[in-house]
């Protein structure tokens, strides 16, 4: 059975770094194919895409996010690490992790993301 | 990046209707689109991943289909557990985008 849990600080204050981590059982991040993502849904509206890391320690951004963004992995530790710079009142949000699945080990087929962290409230308030 | 539009953004509809919701793609997805269903408080659930599969688990009233840009999902006989909140996702490439959102509620 995979499963994700994120942790971190549920207040934030304004130009400050905010470190999330995902700790996640059930799968390796040193197999092939193998995924782990991070998205986040302010309250009341949809969900945003924000990286990825490959077991290959290859790394997706969401460059709405000027490079703000910085994904890791420790795989001995089975955990993801996001960090996120200069964060501002409108990056509250609740910040889910991913496990990213598909029938392929190679990327460029279709994949999705199941199962999902519970997420974790961050508010970004002075 | 890929824009995602769902439509409608909110429907009404009672117990045992048949409802469909669009997604559609600002290019070619071919069938990397997926669809979840998120209750009010509760994270998103897979239900249909490559535009038409059915995850396990979830019931057969809901189905996906569509190729290309245009997409929907349907589900043939509403029952009181399925009043939630449909995305609609692109995986073809990154960023990966969501659709807004449909908010399907009770009449």
């Amino acid at each position: 059975q995979i499963t994700l849990k994120e942790s971190g600080p549920t207040l934030v204050k304004p130009t400050q770094t905010l470190t999330l981590t995902c700790t996640f059982s059930g799968f390796s991040l040193s197999t092939s194919g193998v995924g782990v993502g991070w998205l986040r849904q302010p309250p009341g509206k949809a969900l945003e895409w924000l990286a990825l890391i490959y077991w290959d320690d290859d790394k997706r951004y969401n460059a709405s996010l000027k490079n703000r963004l910085t994904i890791t992995k420790d795989t001995s530790k089975n955990q993801v690490v996001l960090t996120m710079t200069n964060v501002d009142p409108v990056d509250t949000a609740t910040y889910y992790c991913v496990h990213r699945q598909a029938n392929s080990m190679v990327r460029g087929v279709p994949n999705w993301y199941d199962p999902w962290g519970q997420g974790t409230l961050v508010i970004v308030s002075t | 990046d890929i824009q995602m539009t769902q439509s409608p953004s909110s429907l009404s509809a009672s117990v045992g209707d048949r409802v469909t919701i669009t997604c559609r793609a600002s290019q070619s997805i071919s069938n990397f689109l997926n669809w979840y269903q998120q209750k009010p408080g509760k994270v998103p659930d897979l239900l249909i991943y490559a535009a038409s599969s059915l995850q396990s688990g979830v019931p057969s009233r809901f189905s996906g289909s569509g190729s290309g840009t245009e997409f929907t999902l349907t589900i043939s006989s509403l029952q009181p557990e399925d009043f939630a909140t449909y995305y609609c996702q692109q995986s073809y490439n990154t960023p990966i985008t969501f659709g807004q959102g449909t908010r399907l509620e009770i009449k």
